[in-house]
């Protein structure tokens, strides 16, 4: 079975520019989850899609950030313009269901903003 | 709000010890706990999970035990080995469906 796909790996960009990241989720999944990955911190959810649909948002900064799910598959994650404080590590993990069942978790794409 | 506290931050253990991490949750609707392993530069894996109707649960070297009543969680190694050096992260899922993880354990297992 494919895991949940994540490309770049690596981005480097400078402040105020713009920045697009890509997930596609294990065949199947409903659920879809972005997750920011400060450096020596837990994941920390920006955003919850069951199919094409937001289910949480809540701590998504949307003066900046963007996301959207077409068609219930493929995700794009989006940073305009970025700050220093958005380098991190843009985790995608998608579960068949939400709730209690396990999330699967892409290697993740590590933004740099100098 | 939802909160994950998760204790220690930094761990290290010598080859064959056992290792002990605990995480205590607020909200009382979680019902389910899994912990996840990150090795550097990869994604978060789980390796055990346990749901609120059951107290203990093992899978060879690794048990976890769920006390509701305390809100706590724990994540034991047993014989621990090198290749069980990684970051460690415990999560709880309440009745959102949202995920919040711990603040990570940083286990080094010393050969």
């Amino acid at each position: 079975e494919a895991g949940v796909a994540q490309s770049p790996r690596y981005k480097i960009i400078e402040k105020r520019q713009s920045v697009a990241f890509w997930c596609n989720p294990i065949s199947g999944h409903a659920t879809l989850y972005w997750y920011q990955q400060i450096l020596g911190q837990g994941p920390k959810l920006l955003i919850q899609f069951q199919n094409n649909g937001v289910v949480d948002d809540s701590q998504l900064p949307k003066d900046r950030f963007s996301a959207e799910r077409l068609k219930g598959v493929d995700s794009t994650l989006k940073i305009q313009p970025a700050k220093l404080e958005d380098s991190a590590v843009y985790l995608c993990a998608s579960s068949l269901d939400p709730g209690d069942t396990e999330a699967f978790f892409g290697q993740g794409t590590r933004l740099t903003v100098v | 709000g939802e909160n994950v506290e998760q204790h220690p931050s930094t761990l290290s253990v010598q080859e064959g010890d056992s290792a002990v991490i605990k995480c205590t949750y607020s909200d009382s609707a979680s019902n389910y706990f899994p912990w996840y392993k990150q090795e550097l530069g990869k994604g978060p894996q789980l390796i055990i999970d346990i749901r609120s109707n059951v107290g203990e649960k093992k899978d060879q070297r690794i048990a976890v035990t769920l006390n509701k009543t305390a809100k706590h969680f724990s994540l034991h190694i047993t014989e621990t080995q090198p290749e069980d050096s990684a970051v460690y992260f415990c999560a709880a899922i309440p009745g959102t469906y949202k995920y919040i993880f711990g603040t990570g354990t940083r286990l080094k297992v010393l050969a």
